[in-house]
């Protein structure tokens, strides 16, 4: 059974620390990961994704990094600001379909 | 960017009542949408594939009587649960392939549907 599990469910850290969420999936045979970004009440931003056959993907102050053998991907904030609170919702890709982890909820205190 | 439309946003309906919520694509084509239900501090889960012109595929455990899909036209597919019951409640959420890279989905802003 293909499943993404999410670490930790929740994270407060005060603004200006860097911070590192994690995702782990069970069927390594994944075309792409993404990481999305969820405020409350709203749909889903792409920030990352990463091709099955890459190590890691850079945007700006987010660093997304894969290892498929032991799958695993982490998503590294750094610098955290209060307005990267969010939920942080990792999906990969099989075939086509997404398979989402349950989410981090991030709240950056100032 | 490319934009997915959802209406409406919030909804709050009786026990046994149907509800339809649509999903558009505003400045693409999508000829394939996904319908997504998220229950509070739980994943997204896929429910459904929506494919224009066709019958959308349902995911193993969803139930195609209760969560009719339309995809009448390249930009709008509709969701209508049936016969709502209060275990229906739920974040509903599309998204629709750019079709421009790998599987690169925009996603609409969700649904919250609330059965009393």
């Amino acid at each position: 059974k293909q499943e993404v599990t999410q670490i930790p469910a929740a994270l407060s850290v005060p603004e200006g620390e860097n911070l590192v969420l994690n995702c782990s999936f069970t069927d390594s045979a994944i075309y792409n990961l993404q990481w999305f970004r969820q405020d409350p009440g709203k749909g889903l931003t792409s920030l990352l994704l990463i091709q099955s056959s890459q190590r890691e993907q850079t945007s700006g102050r987010l660093n997304a990094s894969l290892d498929k053998s032991s799958g695993r991907s982490t998503l590294y904030i750094a610098a955290s600001q209060p307005g990267d609170s969010a939920t942080y919702l990792c999906a990969v890709e099989y075939g086509n379909k997404l398979v989402f982890g349950a989410g981090t909820i991030l709240r950056v205190k100032s | 960017g490319a934009v997915v439309s959802q209406h409406p946003s919030w909804v709050i309906c009786k026990s046994g009542t149907s509800v339809k919520i649509e999903c558009r694509s505003l400045d693409f084509q999508a000829t394939t949408m996904f319908w997504y239900r998220q229950f509070p501090k739980q994943s997204l889960m896929l429910m459904a594939t929506s494919n224009e012109g066709s019958k959308a595929t349902y995911e193993q455990g969803v139930e195609k009587d209760k969560f009719l899909i339309n995809h009448a036209s390249l930009t709008l597919s509709t969701l209508t649960v049936t016969s709502a019951h209060p275990e229906d409640s739920s974040f509903y959420i599309c998204s629709a392939n750019e079709g421009t890279g790998a599987n690169v989905l925009t996603f609409g802003a969700g649904s919250r549907l609330t059965v009393l």
